[in-house]
């Protein structure tokens, strides 16, 4: 098993759309969690960082976190043609010093 | 503004041929990254500067080196580059104590 499973995508949704992406861990150590968006051709880019359980919003971004589950979300509501990218969840047990581990990323494209 | 730099965005090298990409960074960062990401996979780390000290991961291959001359810049030496190393290179920092890492725009590898 993985350490860190993110659903394969990809994904298409109409423009307005909410959109939920997940990742699963296996990795208990894990407390620092992170959603990361990437475009084409580009460097992922921090979108979310969550400590610990619990939820965290930022405009039409939600991040939940459930670690009695093992399992992490990202929530994009009202979605946009703009948040057509590759969305990367990471994690790591002791914060930004220590090894990120990653998924392997879905690619979402948003319809106009 | 402060950002994490990465030259040359893309680099053609011939199978064999050492090639090195380099990263600089304006956000005082004292821990530097370097990731390989192959097409439609998780960023892998091959190896980290934690200050002067040199990490690396028990599965880099050794044709892959780093050097970090000083806490602005960080190189990526590839000795002696295979089709397989065609990827993009990513270099990311972080500072000790925060959560996050940020990554620079990549460099895209191509081997011929």
């Amino acid at each position: 098993q993985k350490e860190v499973e993110q659903d394969p995508g990809p994904l298409s949704v109409p423009e307005g759309a909410i959109v939920s992406l997940n990742c699963t861990y296996s990795n208990s150590a894990f407390q620092y969690f992170m959603w990361y968006r990437q475009y084409s051709r580009k460097g992922p880019e921090l979108l979310m960082y969550t400590y610990s359980s619990g939820n965290k919003e930022d405009g039409r971004f939600t991040a939940q976190v459930d670690k009695s589950s093992k399992y992490i979300s990202l929530f994009i509501r009202d979605s946009q043609p703009s948040d057509s990218a590759t969305y990367l969840c990471a994690m790591s047990a002791d914060g930004a010093n220590s090894k990120l581990t990653f998924g392997k990323g879905i690619t979402l494209s948003v319809r106009p | 503004d402060a950002m994490v730099i990465q030259n040359p965005r893309y680099q053609v090298t011939q199978f064999g041929k050492p090639v090195t990409l380099s990263c600089s960074q304006t956000l005082n960062h004292n821990v530097m990254y370097w990731y390989q990401q192959k097409s439609s996979q998780a960023p892998k780390l091959l190896f980290h500067y934690y200050d002067k000290d040199f990490n690396n991961e028990a599965d880099t291959p050794d044709n892959f080196q780093s050097r970090r001359p000083n806490t602005s810049f960080c190189f990526l030496d590839i000795r002696s580059p295979g089709l397989g190393d065609a990827a993009m290179y990513l270099c990311a920092t972080s500072r000790t104590g925060q959560e996050t890492q940020y990554f620079g725009p990549g460099t895209r590898l191509l081997v011929l």
